[in-house]
């Protein structure tokens, strides 16, 4: 059963326009929920975070809104730039199980 | 160097050979995870060591043995694997055993296909 979900395989935005990423989990456990960003033959890295106590955090283009009653989170970056294209991977976690729980990943691509 | 490095980048392998992934973090972080990620799949946890001591093992078939020698250093020893093993391993390091907030830093990968 698979606990977090990134429905949407892909996604393609024009530059300078808002992207919209989205993730729903299952488990109402989660209470601190990450986004990481992965180009071609690199390994994720960190983009931002947020925790259960907030429903907005905001990191320069970026932000992640958190609606728990939804069990959703979506991730915002706008302007859209080319070097925004990349696979961007929810991930979500609960207090003492000690491991990140990730979805599959939604591939963005910024078309010029 | 700084980060997590993980050698060989690519890896082609017969299913009766015996090969070892590497991974070296130099950032001084106490625990280091394999992760599994398959095409279309979410990652996959199979290891956790914190401070060298294995903490979590996610039901990894025994093909696959870990090893972590000192905090630094992570080897995944691979043997008898199958095709369906074909996929992209990722080591990570975080500075404790993924406590809440903890962040993971990853490597660049290394892409197995079995034959």
């Amino acid at each position: 059963d698979q606990q977090v979900k990134q429905n949407s395989p892909s996604l393609s935005v024009q530059e300078g326009r808002i992207s919209i990423l989205n993730c729903d989990y299952t488990n109402s456990m989660f209470d601190y929920f990450l986004w990481y960003k992965k180009y071609p033959a690199e390994g994720p890295t960190f983009l931002i975070s947020i925790s259960s106590i907030k429903d907005k955090n905001e990191d320069g283009r970026f932000t992640v809104f958190l609606n728990k009653s939804a069990k959703h989170l979506s991730l915002h970056i706008v302007p859209s730039q080319p070097g925004d294209s990349a696979v961007y991977f929810c991930a979500a976690s609960a207090e003492g199980a000690q491991k990140l729980v990730f979805g599959q990943g939604t591939r963005l691509t910024i078309n010029p | 160097e700084t980060g997590v490095t993980q050698t060989p980048r690519h890896l082609v392998m017969g299913m009766t050979n015996k090969k070892s992934l590497k991974c070296e973090q130099h950032l001084g972080h106490n625990a280091m995870y394999w992760y599994k990620q398959s095409a279309k799949k979410p990652l996959e946890l199979m290891f956790v060591y914190s401070l060298e001591e294995r903490v979590e093992n996610n039901s990894v078939p025994s093909r696959f043995s870990p090893e972590c020698p000192n905090s630094s250093h992570l080897f995944l020893h691979l043997h008898t694997l199958q095709p369906e093993d074909s996929a992209l391993y990722l080591c990570a390091s975080s500075q404790e055993t993924l406590q809440q907030y903890e962040k993971l830093f990853f490597g660049s990968g290394t892409q197995l296909s079995v034959l």
